[in-house]
């Protein structure tokens, strides 16, 4: 099957740092990747969808200051949380969508990000 | 609007018991896509199913089950004798063309819990 990889998998950062988080897809082409939030004991919540050349959508409550996401090219994407604080700590899930039916999403093994 | 809803937030079994993990979904679109993810502690998310709405017939894979039925808009999971190595959180998702860029919608997710 296909292979999404993220980068890093955990990630310490200073409050008021910036982290970039990678997303690839190792063996095809996405044109739309997404990007997930997670807290503990909750569930996925879709953050964006990222559209290879275009500008991603965020979903309402997402600031888009906040979470850069760039995708530019077929098999990368990036998140990067700009002036991180405790409160954006989390575990972060990318995926990447096959086109045409039925659509398959891959997901990455996901990063988790400590804000200090 | 699509909707999952996963009314067991925990469950505890002992091992070689049976177990029945209960989704409900709304979605307006006659044709969509259901399907099955297990978490375990590490984060990944593990693809178990994807089932389309036009076929009803249940799904067997070892010792994991799938029963789907439009007439209650259900899709429930059963894993017969369960093991430790099941213990985890499942999540059940849709997919529907009406749904934002074709985007899963998930459920709470289900703890599973695996007693020796």
């Amino acid at each position: 099957g296909a292979v999404v990889s993220q980068h890093p998998s955990r990630v310490i950062c200073k409050s008021g740092t910036s982290v970039k988080i990678e997303c690839r897809s190792l063996d095809f082409q996405a044109t739309t990747m997404f990007w997930y939030r997670q807290f503990p004991k909750q569930s996925l919540m879709l953050m964006a969808t990222s559209n290879e050349g275009s500008k991603a959508t965020y979903e309402q409550g997402v600031e888009k200051d906040k979470f850069l996401i760039n995708h530019a090219s077929l098999t990368l994407s990036t998140l990067t949380v700009t002036s991180a604080h405790p409160e954006d700590s989390s575990f972060y899930i990318c995926s990447a969508r096959l086109t045409g039916e039925p659509y398959e999403q891959y997901f990455g093994p996901g990063t988790r990000l400590t804000v200090t | 609007a699509q909707k999952v809803t996963q009314a067991q937030t925990e469950i505890s079994v002992v091992e070689k018991e049976d177990v029945t993990l209960d989704c409900v979904y709304e979605t307006r679109d006659t044709t969509y896509y259901l399907f099955w993810y297990k978490q375990p502690p590490s984060g990944e998310l593990v693809f178990l199913i994807r089932r389309n709405s036009f076929d009803e017939q249940n799904e067997i894979s070892g010792r994991y089950s799938w029963n789907f039925q439009k007439s209650t808009s259900s899709f429930n999971f059963t894993i017969t004798a369960s093991q430790v190595v099941d213990s985890a959180v499942y999540f059940c998702a849709l997919r529907a063309p009406s749904g934002s860029a074709r985007q899963l919608t998930f459920g709470s997710g289900t703890q599973l819990t695996v007693l020796p």
